[in-house]
Protein backbone atom coordinates (compact mmCIF):
# COMPACT_ATOMS: atom_id res chain seq x y z
CA UNK A 1 0.00 0.00 0.00
CA UNK A 2 1.09 3.70 -0.84
CA UNK A 3 0.45 4.63 2.51
CA UNK A 4 -2.05 7.14 2.95
CA UNK A 5 -2.29 10.26 -0.02
CA UNK A 6 -3.12 13.88 0.36
CA UNK A 7 -3.69 16.17 -2.23
CA UNK A 8 -2.46 19.16 -3.13
CA UNK A 9 0.92 18.95 -1.22
CA UNK A 10 0.51 22.95 -1.44
CA UNK A 11 -2.11 25.04 -1.99
CA UNK A 12 -1.72 28.73 -1.96
CA UNK A 13 -4.90 31.03 -2.53
CA UNK A 14 -6.56 34.27 -1.78
CA UNK A 15 -8.86 35.42 1.70
CA UNK A 16 -12.38 34.27 0.32
CA UNK A 17 -11.46 31.63 -2.00
CA UNK A 18 -12.58 27.99 -1.29
CA UNK A 19 -9.93 25.68 -0.28
CA UNK A 20 -10.56 21.62 -1.23
CA UNK A 21 -8.16 19.35 0.38
CA UNK A 22 -8.00 15.56 -0.42
CA UNK A 23 -7.08 12.60 1.51
CA UNK A 24 -7.30 8.36 0.69
CA UNK A 25 -6.81 6.02 3.70
CA UNK A 26 -4.42 2.95 3.54
CA UNK A 27 -7.07 0.79 2.53
CA UNK A 28 -8.83 -1.60 5.16
CA UNK A 29 -8.95 1.13 7.75
CA UNK A 30 -11.45 1.90 9.26
CA UNK A 31 -10.49 5.07 11.12
CA UNK A 32 -9.99 8.66 9.30
CA UNK A 33 -8.43 11.87 11.21
CA UNK A 34 -8.22 15.08 9.96
CA UNK A 35 -5.36 17.63 11.78
CA UNK A 36 -4.44 20.63 11.54
CA UNK A 37 -0.50 22.11 12.78
CA UNK A 38 0.12 25.60 13.42
CA UNK A 39 3.17 26.50 15.51
CA UNK A 40 0.93 28.00 18.26
CA UNK A 41 -1.56 25.50 18.49
CA UNK A 42 0.44 22.49 18.26
CA UNK A 43 -1.45 19.29 16.19
CA UNK A 44 -5.24 19.65 16.91
CA UNK A 45 -7.70 17.28 15.99
CA UNK A 46 -10.39 18.83 13.16
CA UNK A 47 -12.64 15.70 12.54
CA UNK A 48 -12.17 12.24 12.23
CA UNK A 49 -14.81 9.23 10.78
CA UNK A 50 -15.79 5.81 12.03
CA UNK A 51 -16.36 3.15 8.69
CA UNK A 52 -16.85 6.61 6.91
CA UNK A 53 -19.21 8.31 9.36
CA UNK A 54 -18.15 11.29 10.92
CA UNK A 55 -18.10 11.08 14.09
CA UNK A 56 -16.92 14.15 16.01
CA UNK A 57 -16.68 17.14 14.17
CA UNK A 58 -15.93 19.38 17.68
CA UNK A 59 -12.79 20.40 16.51
CA UNK A 60 -13.90 22.28 13.49
CA UNK A 61 -12.93 26.19 13.87
CA UNK A 62 -16.29 27.06 12.73
CA UNK A 63 -18.97 26.93 9.68
CA UNK A 64 -16.22 27.56 7.26
CA UNK A 65 -14.82 24.03 7.68
CA UNK A 66 -16.66 21.10 6.57
CA UNK A 67 -15.31 17.39 5.79
CA UNK A 68 -17.07 14.64 3.82
CA UNK A 69 -16.16 10.75 3.44
CA UNK A 70 -18.50 9.55 0.54
CA UNK A 71 -16.61 6.21 0.22
CA UNK A 72 -13.61 4.40 2.42
CA UNK A 73 -10.97 5.51 -0.16
CA UNK A 74 -11.58 9.62 -0.26
CA UNK A 75 -12.03 12.33 2.49
CA UNK A 76 -12.67 15.99 1.67
CA UNK A 77 -11.61 18.92 4.11
CA UNK A 78 -13.29 21.98 2.44
CA UNK A 79 -12.58 26.09 3.71
CA UNK A 80 -15.05 28.34 2.35
CA UNK A 81 -14.41 30.98 2.46
CA UNK A 82 -10.47 30.67 3.42
CA UNK A 83 -9.24 33.36 5.44
CA UNK A 84 -5.07 34.19 6.59
CA UNK A 85 -5.87 32.54 9.86
CA UNK A 86 -6.16 29.15 8.02
CA UNK A 87 -2.77 29.16 7.18
CA UNK A 88 -1.59 26.07 8.25
CA UNK A 89 -0.50 22.25 7.72
CA UNK A 90 -3.45 19.84 7.19
CA UNK A 91 -2.95 16.41 7.94
CA UNK A 92 -4.73 13.56 7.02
CA UNK A 93 -4.58 10.02 9.22
CA UNK A 94 -5.83 6.60 9.18
CA UNK A 95 -5.54 4.10 11.29
CA UNK A 96 -7.11 0.32 11.43
CA UNK A 97 -9.40 0.35 14.29
CA UNK A 98 -9.26 -2.85 15.47
CA UNK A 99 -7.71 -5.05 17.69
CA UNK A 100 -4.43 -3.31 18.58
CA UNK A 101 -5.05 -1.14 16.24
CA UNK A 102 -4.30 1.84 17.24
CA UNK A 103 -1.29 3.81 15.13
CA UNK A 104 -2.23 6.38 13.09
CA UNK A 105 -0.61 6.29 9.62
CA UNK A 106 -0.03 9.79 8.85
CA UNK A 107 -0.22 11.58 5.17
CA UNK A 108 2.37 13.90 3.81
CA UNK A 109 0.33 17.04 4.58
CA UNK A 110 -1.20 19.96 2.52
CA UNK A 111 0.87 23.34 3.52
CA UNK A 112 -1.84 25.52 3.09
CA UNK A 113 -1.20 29.82 2.70
CA UNK A 114 -4.47 31.78 2.41
CA UNK A 115 -2.91 35.69 1.36
CA UNK B 1 -11.79 14.50 27.93
CA UNK B 2 -8.86 13.16 28.46
CA UNK B 3 -5.70 15.75 28.61
CA UNK B 4 -2.48 15.49 28.13
CA UNK B 5 0.57 17.71 29.09
CA UNK B 6 3.80 17.71 27.55
CA UNK B 7 7.28 18.74 28.79
CA UNK B 8 9.50 20.42 27.81
CA UNK B 9 8.03 21.93 24.83
CA UNK B 10 12.52 22.55 23.72
CA UNK B 11 14.78 20.17 24.46
CA UNK B 12 18.47 21.13 23.32
CA UNK B 13 21.08 18.42 24.26
CA UNK B 14 24.92 17.58 22.86
CA UNK B 15 25.41 14.46 20.61
CA UNK B 16 26.04 11.43 22.42
CA UNK B 17 23.77 12.95 26.07
CA UNK B 18 20.42 11.62 26.82
CA UNK B 19 16.95 12.88 26.34
CA UNK B 20 13.83 13.11 28.37
CA UNK B 21 10.71 13.66 27.38
CA UNK B 22 7.43 13.62 29.95
CA UNK B 23 4.37 13.70 29.08
CA UNK B 24 1.58 13.57 32.14
CA UNK B 25 -2.62 12.33 31.33
CA UNK B 26 -5.46 13.06 32.88
CA UNK B 27 -7.87 9.92 32.63
CA UNK B 28 -7.10 6.86 34.22
CA UNK B 29 -8.69 4.67 31.84
CA UNK B 30 -6.05 5.57 29.09
CA UNK B 31 -4.26 2.43 28.28
CA UNK B 32 -2.61 3.13 24.60
CA UNK B 33 0.12 5.66 24.79
CA UNK B 34 2.46 6.14 21.69
CA UNK B 35 5.04 8.42 20.71
CA UNK B 36 5.49 10.31 17.35
CA UNK B 37 8.58 11.74 16.03
CA UNK B 38 7.98 14.77 13.66
CA UNK B 39 11.54 15.59 11.21
CA UNK B 40 11.39 18.86 10.04
CA UNK B 41 9.18 19.12 6.86
CA UNK B 42 8.04 15.33 7.30
CA UNK B 43 5.00 13.44 8.46
CA UNK B 44 4.59 12.37 11.88
CA UNK B 45 5.40 8.68 12.51
CA UNK B 46 5.14 6.51 15.25
CA UNK B 47 8.39 5.44 17.02
CA UNK B 48 7.91 3.54 20.13
CA UNK B 49 4.20 2.83 21.66
CA UNK B 50 3.69 1.28 25.01
CA UNK B 51 0.39 0.03 26.76
CA UNK B 52 -0.68 0.15 30.46
CA UNK B 53 -0.08 -3.60 31.27
CA UNK B 54 3.35 -2.68 30.55
CA UNK B 55 5.84 -0.37 32.90
CA UNK B 56 8.66 0.06 30.55
CA UNK B 57 9.10 -0.77 26.92
CA UNK B 58 13.16 -0.39 25.05
CA UNK B 59 13.90 -0.41 21.64
CA UNK B 60 17.38 0.19 20.51
CA UNK B 61 18.66 3.74 21.67
CA UNK B 62 14.99 4.48 23.01
CA UNK B 63 13.09 3.65 25.40
CA UNK B 64 9.60 4.43 27.06
CA UNK B 65 8.87 4.58 30.82
CA UNK B 66 4.81 4.19 32.32
CA UNK B 67 3.68 5.25 35.71
CA UNK B 68 0.16 4.38 36.01
CA UNK B 69 -0.44 5.42 39.19
CA UNK B 70 0.95 9.01 38.47
CA UNK B 71 -0.34 9.04 35.56
CA UNK B 72 2.86 10.16 33.43
CA UNK B 73 4.85 8.27 30.98
CA UNK B 74 8.40 9.62 29.80
CA UNK B 75 10.87 8.89 26.88
CA UNK B 76 14.03 8.39 27.01
CA UNK B 77 17.12 8.72 24.10
CA UNK B 78 20.25 7.59 24.94
CA UNK B 79 23.48 8.17 22.67
CA UNK B 80 21.78 11.22 20.89
CA UNK B 81 22.51 11.90 17.54
CA UNK B 82 21.94 15.20 14.80
CA UNK B 83 19.56 12.49 13.49
CA UNK B 84 17.61 12.66 16.29
CA UNK B 85 16.40 16.19 16.08
CA UNK B 86 13.09 16.78 15.82
CA UNK B 87 9.54 16.92 17.19
CA UNK B 88 8.16 14.58 19.38
CA UNK B 89 4.94 14.19 20.26
CA UNK B 90 3.53 11.60 23.37
CA UNK B 91 -0.58 10.72 23.22
CA UNK B 92 -2.95 8.94 24.92
CA UNK B 93 -6.28 6.88 24.62
CA UNK B 94 -8.87 5.23 25.99
CA UNK B 95 -9.04 1.53 25.91
CA UNK B 96 -10.91 0.78 22.87
CA UNK B 97 -11.57 4.73 21.70
CA UNK B 98 -8.26 4.38 19.01
CA UNK B 99 -9.02 8.06 19.57
CA UNK B 100 -5.69 9.46 20.39
CA UNK B 101 -5.17 13.06 22.42
CA UNK B 102 -1.67 14.40 21.83
CA UNK B 103 0.76 16.60 23.60
CA UNK B 104 1.80 19.74 22.43
CA UNK B 105 4.68 18.60 21.47
CA UNK B 106 8.88 18.61 22.21
CA UNK B 107 11.42 19.85 19.38
CA UNK B 108 14.39 18.15 20.09
CA UNK B 109 17.63 19.96 18.90
CA UNK B 110 20.94 17.94 19.32
CA UNK B 111 23.95 19.61 18.24
CA UNK B 112 26.97 17.77 17.34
Amino acid sequence: DAGVIQSPRHEVTEMGQEVTLRCKPISGHDYLFWYRQTMMRGLELLIYFNNNVPIDDSGMPEDRFSAKMPNASFSTLKIQPSEPRDSAVYFCASSLGQGAGEKLFFGSGTQLSVL
Amino acid sequence: GENVEQHPSTLSVQEGDSAVIKCTYSDSASNYFPWYKQELGKRPQLIIDIRSNVGEKKDQRIAVTLNKTAKHFSLHITETQPEDSAVYFCAASLGGSYIPTFGRGTSLIVHP
